[in-house]
């Protein structure tokens, strides 16, 4: 059974400050890995996606990879109350484009 | 870029009645989608995977006579909910593969069978 696990929190931050969200996954095979952010009430939208191992910023997001110890991040820096959201990690095990998407993490920005 | 649409938004049907959602990829094609459905508080559960011009795969436990998928263009792939109960009532979300096995979501749609 092929995991994907992430602490569904919910993970509290002041505004401003970094929030850091992480994710496992159990397949060592998989290659790409995605992080989409879900608003209550709403559908996925993707943030980011990164395939090599290191860090990947855009803008005040930043994902990490780490194929040897299977894991993979976002950091959201200066973070904002529009930043509440539930942010899904998923990744790709090369079942022709399935993903396999955590349960989540919820994040909450307080002002 | 990488728009995909769904289409209704929202619908209330009685119980025994067949609803049909489409989703659509506007400014890509996609060999691909996906069907998946969210209850209240839970996580996405993939459905099923639809390919352009060949039958779709479902996932353990669906039902494939009760959740109809067709994907008869590379931009639009259907789903219809035959003889739905109020047990299927849930939000359902279709994406996209676009570029480098990036999925894109449609919004949702959200169901309730009365």
């Amino acid at each position: 059974q092929k995991e994907v696990e992430q602490n569904s929190g919910p993970l509290s931050v002041p505004e401003g400050a970094i929030a850091s969200l992480n994710c496992t996954y159990s397949d060592r095979g998989s290659q790409s890995f995605f992080w989409y952010r879900q608003y209550s009430g709403k559908s996925p939208e993707l943030i980011m996606f990164i395939y090599s191992n290191g860090d990947k910023e855009d803008g005040r997001f930043t994902a990490q990879l780490n194929k040897a110890s299977q894991y993979v991040s976002l950091l959201i820096r200066d973070s904002q109350p529009s930043d509440s959201a539930t942010y899904l990690c998923a990744v790709n095990i090369g079942q022709g484009g399935k993903l396999i998407f955590g349960q989540g993490t919820e994040l909450s920005v307080k002002p | 870029g990488a728009v995909v649409s769904q289409h209704p938004s929202w619908v209330i049907c009685k119980s025994g009645t067949s609803v049909k959602i489409e989703c659509r990829s506007l400014d890509f094609q996609a060999t691909t989608m996906f069907w998946y459905r969210q209850f209240p508080k839970q996580s996405l559960m993939l459905m099923a995977t639809s390919n352009e011009g060949s039958k779709a795969t479902y996932e353990q436990g669906v039902e494939k006579d009760k959740f109809l998928i067709n994907h008869a263009s590379l931009t639009l792939s259907t789903l219809t909910v035959t003889s739905a109960h109020p047990e299927d009532s849930s939000f359902y979300i279709c994406s996209a593969d676009g570029a480098l096995d990036t999925q894109y979501f449609g919004p949702g749609t959200r169901l309730t069978v009365l």
